[in-house]
């Protein structure tokens, strides 16, 4: 079990340009959530998709940020036009369940640097 | 909406002594779990302990929290540290809502262990 795969790990982009994220969760699980990681704000939920479906994307910037689960086994995070601030470790988890006690299991993460 | 609150944000204790991590929360959701992650440096956040009953001790890798309803609290404690337990420490909770089970993560306790 090689767990949640991210790619890339870094990414830099210039302010404006586009940054696809991509993430391969555990063989298995039903569940993919997306969560940003910085400094200041912590670790802060972005979207859910539970078997390809999207759930929930209330934590998801509503103008740029998008999300899609094509198949079971990637889904990816697409950002249009970056800014500085959208410099982040972007984490990628996976769940086999569909209860609150679950363990979600973390990719390393992609960190993104908007220069 | 759900929220975590970890007070501390840096943590430092000597080796060999005892050390809490303070988590309060709030949430309207009855049915609910409570985790804590550890993150050590350049890597994911993986699962420390987890509970969703009141009142009952849960212990793992020789730390131990208890959840108390009454109080809203999930305190993390280890009666002894290690210089290896220098980490970032995330308190979590997770609810059945309408949405499913995402995480909704306190701002996080940086552990750090003196020799």
């Amino acid at each position: 079990n090689a767990g949640v795969i991210q790619t890339p790990r870094h990414k830099v982009t210039g302010k404006g340009q586009e940054a696809t994220l991509w993430c391969e969760p555990i063989s298995g699980h039903s569940a993919v959530f997306w969560y940003r990681q910085t400094i200041v704000q912590g670790l802060e939920f972005l979207t859910y998709f539970r078997n390809q479906a999207p759930i929930d994307d209330s934590g998801m910037p509503k103008e740029r940020f998008s999300a899609q689960m094509p198949n079971q086994s990637h889904s990816t995070l697409k950002i249009q036009s970056t800014q500085p601030q959208d410099s982040a470790v972007y984490l990628c988890a996976s769940s086999s369940g569909q209860q609150a006690n679950y363990e979600q299991y973390f990719g390393p993460g992609t960190r993104l640097t908007v220069l | 909406g759900d929220s975590v609150t970890q007070t501390e944000g840096l943590v430092t204790v000597t080796e060999g002594l005892p050390v809490m991590l303070n988590c309060t929360y709030q949430t309207a959701y009855s049915d609910v779990a409570f985790f804590w992650y550890v993150q050590y440096l350049n890597e994911a956040p993986k699962l420390l302990l987890r509970s969703s009953t009141d009142n009952k001790r849960t212990e793992h890798q020789g730390f131990h929290a208890t959840l108390h309803k009454s109080s809203s609290s999930f305190h993390l404690q280890k009666s002894s540290v290690q210089l290896s337990d220098s980490a970032l420490y995330y308190c979590a909770l997770s609810d059945r809502g309408n949405m499913g089970y995402k995480l909704t993560f306190g701002t996080g306790t940086s552990l750090l262990v003196d020799p």
